[in-house]
């Protein structure tokens, strides 16, 4: 049980161009979803909070204009980097939990590489 | 405020033992482990509650001291399979229901 679809998997597409990604829970509700990128050799950091029905809460320093998170039903989040450029390069990843308490473990997506040119 | 694991890799021969430390300036909830594959997304191993309890996976456990803010992951008798990268994710302060993970700990199991 829990699991997580996230869609595409790989994006490779021009400077300027605005990417959407995808993240389901497939045989659970998630009122809230997070949405993290991973550079190379680097941790996981957390972009946003994704609570359905409602705004995304946005780490600091993320640019909540720059990536757009709709989370319209209580199994779909989805990320919009708009006009993305080269840094934004990287490996974006979401995940979600049945509840979101201590005890439950997040489950992540198999994320989604971006790679501008 | 992120956790500092250490060390920041081990090599291993196949059959050893290996220990991955993880502290918090913070006082934590709990503490999430996971690995991650090349290219791959994390995987869950245990979480561990404030509370100071020890949980085992297979030949994997982990430990909490909830007064120094520390876990600690053991892995024991290393198979090829524990090849990867061991993050630990905290919850804590004032962001109950968010992980902040730690910087990530290389493991190479080498036969």
């Amino acid at each position: 049980g829990a699991v997580v679809s996230q869609h595409p998997s790989r994006v490779i597409c021009k400077s300027g161009t605005s990417v959407k990604i995808e993240c389901r829970s497939l045989d659970f509700q998630a009122t809230t979803m997070f949405w993290y990128r991973q550079f190379p050799k680097q941790s996981l950091m957390l972009m946003a909070t994704s609570n359905e029905g409602s705004k995304a809460t946005y780490e600091q320093g993320v640019e909540k204009d720059k990536f757009l998170i709709n989370h319209a039903s209580l199994t779909l989040s989805t990320l919009t980097v708009t006009s993305a450029h080269p840094e934004d390069s990287s490996f974006y990843i979401c995940s979600a939990s049945p509840r979101v308490m201590s005890n439950q473990p997040q489950h992540f997506g198999d994320g989604t590489r971006l790679s501008i040119l | 405020q992120q956790p500092v694991q250490s060390p920041q890799a081990v090599i291993l021969r196949e059959g050893e033992d290996a220990v991955i430390n993880c502290s918090s300036s913070k006082a934590l909830y709990s503490v999430h482990w996971y690995r991650q594959k090349h290219g791959e997304a994390p995987v869950f191993l245990m979480i561990l509650l404030k509370g100071g309890e020890q949980k085992g996976h297979e030949k994997i456990s982990a430990s909490f001291n909830e007064k120094k803010q520390q876990s600690s992951l053991y892995l024991t008798a290393s198979q090829l399979s524990y090849s990867g990268t061991y993050f630990c994710g905290t919850e804590g302060g004032t962001s109950y229901g968010k992980l902040t993970f730690g910087q990530g700990t290389i493991l190479t199991v080498h036969p």
